[in-house]
């Protein structure tokens, strides 16, 4: 596609229940990124790939969250027994690779969990 | 801990008129700095971006400057138009990777 795909870009999710975003980066995309947004913030970095590789989980809030990107192509990000603080959009972003390349946001997920 | 901080939250500005916005950034160790812009309800928009071995660069109606020197980032938009209204991020980066964005500075502008 011509940019970042993401979906679904609502959620409401009852707390405790599991969730699951899509992302399809810009085809060619070499590294993928996820980063979640609070309201009235800037995005916070969470995880980081090159093709399938998951070169960087550190931002990962808790063993809740869970990313993967098993084909080098389309990633998913799960959030497992949801809780309020969760509460985010959560934007994915590609770029070529990782060295100085511009990186693309796609539009983002938001998540409410109730 | 370092982060990479915006002057003011807030900026308000006559259409027509020039925009400056500015950045903090406390890491010495960053050197790939950049520039977004978020309209409500989307995704950042890359505007432009800096290395560390420059201080001037320009773009389309954008203009990005860097003084490593007191730390200090900045954007100018040259001839504001309503279309520019949006929340602006600085973000930094020391490994071209994981970017580290300020708070963002809301920019309005007035007809």
């Amino acid at each position: 596609g011509a940019g970042v795909s993401q979906s679904p870009r609502y959620k409401v999710a009852k707390r405790g229940q599991d969730v699951a975003l899509r992302c399809d980066p810009i085809s060619g995309h070499v590294s993928l990124f996820w980063y979640q947004q609070a309201l009235g913030q800037g995005p916070e970095f969470l995880t980081y790939f090159q093709n399938e590789a998951q070169l960087d989980k550190s931002g990962l809030p808790s063993d809740r969250f869970f990313a993967e990107r098993p084909e080098g192509s389309v990633s998913t990000l799960k959030i497992q027994r949801t809780q309020q603080e969760d509460s985010a959009v959560y934007l994915c972003a590609s770029s070529l690779v990782g060295g100085g390349n511009t990186i693309y946001f796609g539009e983002g997920s938001w998540l409410t969990v109730v | 801990g370092e982060s990479v901080g915006l002057h003011l939250p807030t900026l308000s500005v006559q259409e027509g008129d020039n925009s400056i916005i500015n950045c903090a950034y406390s890491n010495s160790a960053s050197d790939y700095f950049i520039w977004y812009k978020q309209e409500s309800g989307k995704g950042p928009q890359f505007i432009i971006d800096i290395r560390s071995n420059m201080d001037k660069r320009q773009g389309q109606r954008v203009t990005v400057l860097l003084n490593k020197t007191v730390k200090h980032l900045s954007l100018q938009i040259a001839a504001t138009q309503p279309g520019d209204s949006a929340v602006y991020f600085c973000a930094e980066s020391r490994n071209d990777y994981k970017l580290s964005f300020g708070a963002g500075t809301t920019v309005t502008v007035r007809a």
